[in-house]
């Protein structure tokens, strides 16, 4: 089975600087979705920005960009220009590629809660 | 991408009592999931939603304390049966098209008294 770790319980960061949230994962498949969500307290789940592992190029949305490691199994989360709307747990997520029954799925990650201090 | 509502979006429950959730989605859609997160804690799946047969469940979850039903491509329920404080948790509907993102209904509160 799958497993996704986020190592970072919390972090902080000052308005309008950079953090990056760190999520790595385990699994023997060659070809996989990866996914960061965030919740806010309004429990919304919405989505940051997906991988696919058979892209090399790094995904990018706005101020959200990732930086993927195949090798290393590592999907880290980069946000530029942190705003206070940022706040919120962020998620990583895994999906397999190959369908059936739970590997549709997705298998998250113990989440970050992310501080934006003004 | 779809939009979810799901319904109720809180409910407080007697131990031994049963909670219907409902998940509507606007546009038909291959997939729906439903998770639950209990307080402080990630999303874990508790089953895949088929339509028209039994839902498929992950281990640690079964049938019987979690029924699921989806007769058509935009709506499923989720039973949490027989209640106890441990059931106490959000949950989650969750909707998804081929090629698609995976699009999440607002949750259900639950608190188990």
């Amino acid at each position: 089975a799958q497993t996704v770790t986020q190592s970072q319980p919390e972090m902080s960061v000052q308005e309008a600087e950079t953090v990056t949230l760190s999520c790595t994962y385990d699994t023997s498949e060659s070809d996989y979705y990866l996914f960061w969500y965030k919740q806010p307290p309004s429990r919304q789940m919405i989505l940051v920005i997906r991988q696919e592992a058979y892209k090399q190029q790094n995904a990018t949305e706005n101020r959200f960009s990732v930086n993927f490691q195949k090798a290393a199994k590592s999907f880290s989360l980069k946000i530029s220009d942190s705003q206070l709307g940022d706040a919120a747990m962020y998620f990583c997520a895994y999906r397999s590629a190959y369908g059936g029954g739970g590997a549709d799925g997705l298998t998250f990650g113990k989440g970050t809660h992310l501080i934006i201090q003004p | 991408s779809a939009v979810i509502s799901q319904k109720p979006s809180r409910d407080i429950c007697q131990r031994g009592t049963s909670l219907t959730i409902q998940c509507q989605v606007d546009s038909q859609v291959t997939m729906m999931f439903w998770y639950r997160q209990q307080p402080g804690q990630s999303l874990t799946l508790i089953a895949t939603a088929n339509q028209g047969s039994e839902a498929t469940y992950e281990s640690g979850f079964v049938i019987d304390k979690f029924p699921i039903s989806r007769p058509n491509l935009t709506f499923s329920t989720l039973t949490v049966s027989n209640m106890s404080p441990e059931d106490s948790s959000i949950y989650l509907c969750s909707a998804a098209r081929v090629n698609y993102g995976y699009t999440f209904g607002s949750g259900t509160r639950l608190t188990v008294v």
